[in-house]
């Protein structure tokens, strides 16, 4: 089992809709979560950290279930731009090693 | 800005040829990482460093070797380059953003070893 999993999609989702993604994580010591925005043939770059009381950056909200080892991004109102991939992105409890999901592809179209 | 820069954008090497990938970053940052990323095996550490001449192995050492002979440079060695390195090379840097430490990435290089 992957450390990190994701759904790879692609979603295909129209302008204007609500769209989710889900990721589960396997190790319960993990402490820190992000989301990472990848584009086409360019490098990460960081969307959001992700609370344990969930957060919201405008049209995104985050949310962490420890219980469940999963964390969650929710964009409303998608916008052509949105087109990316976006990276599920864990960090242990030592030191600063990242651990990152395979990504999840979102396609908006208009 | 944090600024993380890789040498090349693209590079065509052949089999058996040694190649440098050179990062730079200039926030006088400790800990770099060197990543490569391939289709549906998302990002996996390769090495990373936490000071000068210090460097650990990531998840996928074998045939590389790295180089941290100055603080804002962490330089990736493939001694004899195969093609399956044939893929897509990011370093990373850390930095704080929006108060936990992240990593930062580099624009990465595409090599193609033929």
């Amino acid at each position: 089992r992957k450390e990190v999993e994701q759904d790879p999609g692609p979603f295909n989702v129209p302008e204007g809709a609500t769209v989710a993604f889900n990721c589960t994580y396997s190790n319960s010591a993990s402490q820190s979560f992000f989301w990472y925005r990848q584009d086409c043939r360019k490098e990460p770059k960081l969307l959001m950290s992700v609370y344990s009381s969930g957060n919201e950056d405008g049209r995104f909200t985050a949310q962490l279930n420890r219980a469940s080892q999963y964390i969650s991004l929710l964009i409303r109102d998608s916008k052509l731009s949105d087109s990316a991939t976006y990276l599920c992105v864990v960090k242990g409890n030592a030191g600063n090693m990242l651990t990152f999901g395979g990504g999840t592809r979102l396609m908006v179209k208009p | 800005d944090v600024k993380v820069t890789q040498s090349s954008r693209y590079l065509v090497k052949r089999t058996g040829e040694k190649v440098f990938l050179e990062c730079v970053q200039d926030m006088d940052h400790e800990n770099m990482f060197w990543y490569r990323q391939d289709p549906g095996l998302g990002l996996r550490l390769i090495y990373f460093s936490y000071d000068v001449k210090m460097k650990e192995k990531g998840d996928i050492p074998e045939g590389y070797s790295v180089s941290r002979e100055k603080k804002e440079r962490f330089s990736l060695i493939l001694e004899s380059a195969s093609t399956n390195q044939t893929s897509m090379y990011l370093c990373a840097s850390i930095a704080l953003a929006r108060g936990q430490e992240t990593q930062y990435f580099g624009p990465g290089t595409r090599l193609l070893v033929l």
